[in-house]
């Protein structure tokens, strides 16, 4: 079954304790994405991937990293998190990139992290 | 921000009734997506409407796009207690590639059997 897998999918943690929250896509799909979603504020892009190794920040990408060694995985790491990255996140994950790319994006489930 | 806005934020219909909610967004796009999140859960992606089109259908879905206004609306026919959840729009703006897609607020939709 074609899909996007995050672990964990809740997670409560203290500020400044490093985490990572892991990403999967089976679709070989070139183009992931990482997306923070919070009350009143809809879904904001944190980062985004084009490829292996191509990696570039979205509209909140203050406080977080990305990696894409390979294809399929997508981590998104807290170096030292804070209260405020509290919130609901998704990993998605679409066919192609660029312009010629208009193709709908597959979300995970999503991760709801709590900072303490 | 270049967020798109859905209007109105809630809306509540009987089953058997049509919901139409609206985007409005600012910039020149590439396309329009518009997706579906039930409680809880991620995104599900409905329908894309490219810059060069007017209107798309899927099923009871109907998605229209006036770029001289800058807004999107997404018609749900004969709605069903199913369709319960949240609606977001995402805009792709054209100066990003496609690469960033900007999602609105959200409109809830619950839909009363």
């Amino acid at each position: 079954e074609a899909q996007v897998t995050q672990n964990p999918r809740y997670l409560i943690t203290v500020t400044g304790k490093k985490l990572t929250v892991t990403c999967s896509q089976n679709m070989n799909h070139e183009y992931m994405s990482w997306y923070r979603q919070d009350p009143g504020l809809g879904l904001r892009q944190i980062y985004y991937s084009m490829n292996v190794e191509v990696t570039d920040k979205g509209d909140v990408p203050e406080g977080y990293k990305v990696s894409r060694k390979e294809k399929r995985n997508f981590p998104l790491i807290l170096e030292s998190p804070s209260p405020n990255q509290t919130s609901l996140y998704f990993c998605a994950s679409r066919k192609g990139v660029g312009l010629r790319a208009g193709q709908p994006q597959h979300f995970g489930d999503g991760t709801r992290l709590s900072i303490l | 921000s270049q967020q798109g806005e859905e209007d109105p934020q809630a809306l509540s219909i009987q089953e058997g009734e049509n919901a139409t909610m609206n985007c409005s967004y600012k910039t020149s796009i590439n396309n329009l997506q518009w997706y579906r999140q039930n409680s809880g859960r991620g995104l599900v992606h409905l329908i894309l409407i490219r810059s060069n089109e007017r209107e798309k259908h899927s099923g009871r879905l109907r998605v229209t796009l006036d770029t001289s206004k800058k807004s999107s609306s997404l018609l749900i026919t004969a709605s069903r207690a199913a369709d319960t959840a949240s609606y977001f729009c995402a805009t792709a703006p054209y100066q990003t590639g496609a690469n960033n897609l900007f999602f609105g607020t959200g409109t809830r939709l619950t839909v009363i059997p």
